[in-house]
């Protein structure tokens, strides 16, 4: 069985601008987390979609967002992007929820200049 | 406040045995996760423990206390390839929140 893909894996930007990074889950699996990893914070939870609905979400502005597809893969978007959002972003996909056992992507690494 | 600790660094050698701790104070508990991530890798899940007492998993083990609060990670038999970041998670209803993690660097 396939694991989770992330892409891009490696994404460099300019302070202001937007991206977009993309998460495939594991087939059959219909929960995608989103999570931002930096030396500092750790491993800090950004919103869980679960079949195409945001079930659960953190403590990030409103620039995050996200959503879902009927196939379940997921999109995170970041707008007018700040330096602090240089991190890891991280998706995991889960059966039956973010709280159960997830299954981490390799991440992509976000570079903000 | 939900609060997860766990201590930031820790060093051992080859062939000993290390205990990784994570303490908690959260709202509600129904579960404690713990996960491994090596260097610029995806964390990986290594044990989830819901009852008081200790899980045994070849090398790995993992204890809970719910009463106080604390778990903790022991590996044996440490061998380099160990050294990696080992995260704490609890489960608070339909919510998880991770710690920072504990760096373990394995030295021969």
């Amino acid at each position: 069985k396939a694991g989770v893909t992330q892409t891009p894996r490696y994404l460099i930007k300019t302070r202001g601008q937007q991206v977009t990074l993309s998460c495939s889950p594991i087939s059959g699996h219909r929960s995608v987390s989103w999570y931002q990893q930096t030396p500092g914070q750790g491993l800090q939870f950004l919103f869980e979609y679960f079949s195409e609905t945001q079930r659960n979400k953190g403590n990030f502005p409103g620039r995050f967002s996200g959503r879902q597809f009927s196939n379940s893969r997921s999109e995170m978007n970041v707008s007018t992007l700040e330096l602090g959002d240089s991190a890891l972003y991280l998706c995991a996909s889960s059966l039956n929820g973010y709280s159960y056992e997830q299954y981490f992507g390799p991440g992509t690494r976000l570079t903000v200049t | 406040g939900q609060n997860i600790d766990q201590p930031t660094e820790m060093t051992a050698t080859e062939g000993a045995i290390v205990q990784i701790n994570c303490t908690y104070q959260t709202s509600g508990f129904n579960g404690l996760f713990w996960y491994q991530q090596h260097a610029g890798e995806a964390p990986t899940f290594l044990s989830y423990n819901v009852l008081d007492g200790l899980e045994e998993k070849g090398r790995f083990s993992s204890f809970l206390s719910r009463s106080k609060g604390y778990s903790y990670l022991l590996l044996k038999e440490l061998q380099m390839k160990d050294s990696a970041s080992y995260l704490c998670a609890v489960r608070d209803g339909d919510k998880l929140i991770f710690g920072t993690g504990t760096r373990l660097q394995v030295f021969p």
